[in-house]
Parts: structure tokens; C-alpha cells; sequence
């Protein structure tokens, strides 16, 4: 899987909108973006994924850049509940792509 | 509810002891995975199973081992054959393997061998 880089920490105030960013400059054509977030002794939880064009759903909103290149997690809203690692993945999309592979992920840290 | 359940929470074992972890989910997915996560790491693959009666090895496996007899339980043991096996477990499904699939996670086993 190609590589992605994210901010080591971020910080939110409670109930503003967060824009966690993801860079992925070799991502390949192929190459699915996924978010999953891990809060402290639990395991993690998917967020949200996409391919070429921005999505949404219930927890959040996902931009992709045009040259796919880069992405941002939007959470519209923080709350502390948000307060988690968030990784950012690429995952290619045929055979033998059965693994999600964590980097360091981004924490962020929600202020009440 | 659907989900994946994974028992027990913590688990404590002597050095030399074989010991079950359980997996089990009602998602009604093809796929299952063990993962392993040590103190401030990422995920580590140990074994995966496409299908009933079909697991591979991941990049971690030696000294654990899977059965997959049925679509919800994928159990793994962790044998005396691990050299360092205190770290939590995390088992995780999905539709199936491909990588537009999202994978989703059990809230893991912290297995501590003394």
C-alpha cells in the first residue's frame, strides 16, 4: 500500500468543525482512501473511505483534492467523543489487499 | 445489534500455556482477520480468512494458530511457541477482502503473559 503522511497531534475546541488532513502524493489510480479512528483501549473504528470523489455520512464528510493527491476528514461538529487517533489509509482495490496497514495517525485532542 | 464480540476483555496466563481467544460476529461477512497491537504501534496481520474452512497467514503468525469451521467464529491461540505474546488482540471482518471493503473491529483482548 503507498504511503500516507498526517499531522503527529491537532487540537479542536468542543463543537467547531475539525480538518484533519491526510497527503498521499503516490497514491495510485487503484488506490481506495479509507479513515479509521482508534480511542484509547479500544479497537478501531471505520470512519469513512472513498475513491475519487468527496463523501459523506453520518460521523463525517470526506474531500478529496482533484489530483487525489491529498484528502481531509472533515467531523463537522467535535465533540469529546471525538478525541482519538485518526489514520488515514490507501488500500488498493484488487486482490491481496486484505490488510490495513496503521501508520502514526494524527491525535487529536478536543478542548471543552 | 450487529457486530463483532471478542472475549474475554483481559486475559492472564503463565508463560508455556496455551490460550484461546474468541472471536465472534453476526455482520454475516465473508472475511475475518487477527490483528496484534503492541504499546504505541500499529496493526500487525497475523492471520486472515476469506471463507469458511480457509485462513492464511499473515506477517506475524508464527507461534499462533486459527480454525474457521464456521462464517461467525474465528478463534485464534496464542501458543508457548510465541516468544512475546502480552499485547491486545484485535479481531476485525469484513464483506470481503478486497480493498474497498471497510473492515470492522471487535473491542479487542489484552492478553498479558507472565
Amino acid at each position: 500500500d503507498a504511503k500516507t503522511t498526517q499531522p503527529n497531534s491537532m487540537e479542536s475546541n468542543e463543537e467547531e468543525p475539525v480538518h484533519l488532513p491526510c497527503n498521499h502524493s503516490t497514491i495510485s489510480g487503484t488506490d481506495y482512501i479509507h479513515w479509521y479512528r482508534q480511542l484509547p483501549s479500544q479497537g478501531p473504528e471505520y470512519v469513512i473511505h472513498g475513491l475519487t470523489s468527496n463523501v459523506n455520512n453520518r460521523m463525517a464528510s470526506l474531500a478529496i483534492a482533484e489530483d487525489r493527491k491529498s484528502s481531509t476528514l472533515i467531523l463537522h461538529r467535535a465533540t469529546l467523543r471525538d478525541a482519538a487517533v485518526y489514520y488515514c489509509i490507501l488500500r488498493y482495490s484488487g486482490a491481496g489487499s486484505y490488510q490495513l496497514t496503521f501508520g502514526k495517525g494524527t491525535k487529536l485532542s478536543v478542548i471543552p | 445489534d450487529g457486530g463483532i464480540t471478542q472475549s474475554p476483555k483481559y486475559l492472564f496466563r503463565k508463560e508455556g500455556q496455551n490460550v484461546t481467544l474468541s472471536c465472534e460476529q453476526n455482520l454475516n461477512h465473508d472475511a475475518m482477520y487477527w490483528y496484534r497491537q503492541d504499546p504505541g504501534q500499529g496493526l500487525r496481520l497475523i492471520y486472515y480468512s476469506q471463507i469458511v474452512n480457509d485462513f492464511q497467514k499473515g506477517d506475524i503468525a508464527e507461534g499462533y494458530s486459527v480454525s474457521r469451521e464456521k462464517k461467525e467464529s474465528f478463534p485464534l491461540t496464542v501458543t508457548s511457541a510465541q516468544k512475546n505474546p502480552t499485547a491486545f488482540y484485535l479481531c476485525a471482518s469484513s464483506t470481503g477482502l478486497a480493498g474497498f471493503y471497510e473492515q470492522y473491529f471487535g473491542p479487542g483482548t489484552r492478553l498479558t503473559v507472565t
